[in-house]
């Protein structure tokens, strides 16, 4: 069975940074693309970033570019959101996903998100 | 960036009811790559279609996918109970990957 647990979210100011970790289990990691998608309270999904099975090839949202990175430990299988100068509108449900297949492809399964409130 | 429509934003239904909702892009997109989510309150989406009209594992058939170029849409056939929910579209074909503002599908 895919299992995705997030970790990492929180309360910080404007300004800080968070990291947050996606742990996956139950598929051979290094086949499949990773994003991580935000919602915030009552507002439509928001792709924020995305990237291959080997880390190579990444993307990410207009709102988080130059802000936020995206990488990945195959050993361990996990994936990692570097969050900096974080504004209040980053607040939201950060959810990991895996790929249905390469980047390019749509987000199979979910796991449960972590919370990150930005807020002075 | 590519951005995505969804009609209507809010959808009043009876069980059994045929259910056709829309998604258009702002621009052509290529192989097909759109893929439509459900939520429910209190939970994470869940992947019904990918690459425009394939279903993902373990959902019902009465839910479909079709389309292209700019214009899709999710059909579900007989609306059940635990079909009340929002309803995302998403394109994946260029980058940014973009979500449509969903639409809501009520008990009439």
């Amino acid at each position: 069975e895919v299992q995705l647990v997030e970790s990492g979210g929180g309360v910080v100011r404007p300004g800080e940074s968070l990291r947050l970790s996606c742990a996956a289990s139950g598929f051979r990691f290094d086949d499949f693309g990773m994003h991580w998608v935000r919602q915030a309270p009552g507002r439509s999904l928001e792709w924020v970033s995305g990237l291959s099975w080997n880390g190579r090839s990444t993307g990410y949202a207009d709102s988080v570019k130059g802000r936020f990175t995206i990488a990945r430990d195959n050993a361990k299988s996990l994936v990692y959101l570097q969050m900096n100068s974080l504004r209040v509108e980053d607040s939201a449900l950060y959810y990991c996903t895996k790929a249905v297949g390469g980047l390019y492809s749509g987000s199979h399964n979910w796991g449960q998100g972590t919370l990150v409130t930005v807020s002075s | 960036e590519i951005v995505l429509t969804q009609s209507p934003a809010t959808l009043s239904l009876s069980l059994g009811e045929r259910v056709p909702l829309s998604c258009r892009a702002s621009e052509n997109i290529i192989r097909d790559s759109v893929a439509w989510y459900q939520q429910k309150p209190g939970q994470a989406p869940r992947l019904l279609i990918y690459d425009a009209s394939s279903r993902a594992t373990g959902i019902p058939d009465r839910f479909s996918g079709s389309g292209s170029g700019t214009d899709f849409t999710l059909i579900i056939s007989r609306l059940e109970p635990e079909d009340f929910a929002v309803y995302y579209c998403q394109q994946y074909a260029d980058s940014p990957f973009t979500f449509g503002p969903g639409t809501t599908v009520n008990i009439k």
